[in-house]
């Protein structure tokens, strides 16, 4: 059972589209952060969340943290083909501690035709 | 880009043969990490490092071992391979943990297929 569970697993749309990705838990997290992989490469840190209800934007992405730090939402405004990647969320359970206390979630893969 | 490089990239191997990965990093950080990535299940730590010599267990450790002799490698072994174990491996390093995560820099990869 995977503790961080991101939605959908899959999204194609066209190029100028809004969309909004999820990433769900039954747990809480101290902090959640959002990495973006591209085809053959690693994941590369995006941001990171910490407070309960926390907005973040980085130019057409927007992260929210969800009140209870239990779920976490990655908006993106316009869609370029340049956004096309998988989208993993990974959080820090509350009161883990060690340097194994990151764990990642299930990914969505995002596809922007142009 | 934090330097870290891992080899080979590709690798095929027949089941029961013992394989090794390796970790390469420049930029003296004291932790590092081995992953697998496989659909739908994201990234899954299998071990983790916080100096020379001293590493620990993963979520799925199972079938691998590690070691760390100098602070820029860590290799990760898998002693006879299984066709489970076919998936791509990611290293990480990172140069603290915390409960605010800290930031963990990837390699790479390296697409492992045991036939």
């Amino acid at each position: 059972t995977q503790l961080l569970e991101q939605s959908p697993q899959f999204l194609s749309i066209q190029e100028g589209e809004n969309l909004t990705v999820y990433c769900n838990s039954s747990s809480v997290f101290s902090s959640l952060q959002w990495y973006r992989q591209e085809p053959g490469e690693g994941p590369v840190l995006l941001v990171t969340v910490v407070t309960g209800g926390e907005v973040k934007k980085l130019k057409r992405l927007t992260f929210q943290f969800g009140d209870a730090r239990k779920d976490s939402s990655l908006h993106i405004t316009a869609a370029q083909p340049g956004d096309t990647g998988l989208y993993l969320c990974a959080g820090v359970p509350r009161g883990q501690t060690g340097a194994n206390n990151l764990f990642f979630g299930t990914g969505t893969r995002l596809t922007v035709i142009p | 880009d934090a330097g870290i490089t891992q080899s080979p990239r590709h690798k095929v191997t027949e089941t029961g043969t013992p394989v090794t990965l390796r970790c390469h990093q420049t930029e003296n950080h004291r932790y590092m990490y081995w992953y697998r990535q496989d659909p739908g299940h994201g990234l899954r730590l299998i071990h983790y490092s916080y100096g020379v010599k001293d590493t620990d267990k993963g979520e799925v450790s199972d079938g691998y071992s590690v070691s760390r002799s100098k602070t820029e490698d860590f290799l990760l072994t898998l002693e006879s391979a299984t066709s489970s174990q076919t998936s791509v491996y990611f290293c990480a390093i990172s140069e603290s943990w915390g409960h605010y995560g800290g930031e963990q820099y990837f390699g790479p990869g390296t697409r492992l297929t045991v036939t």
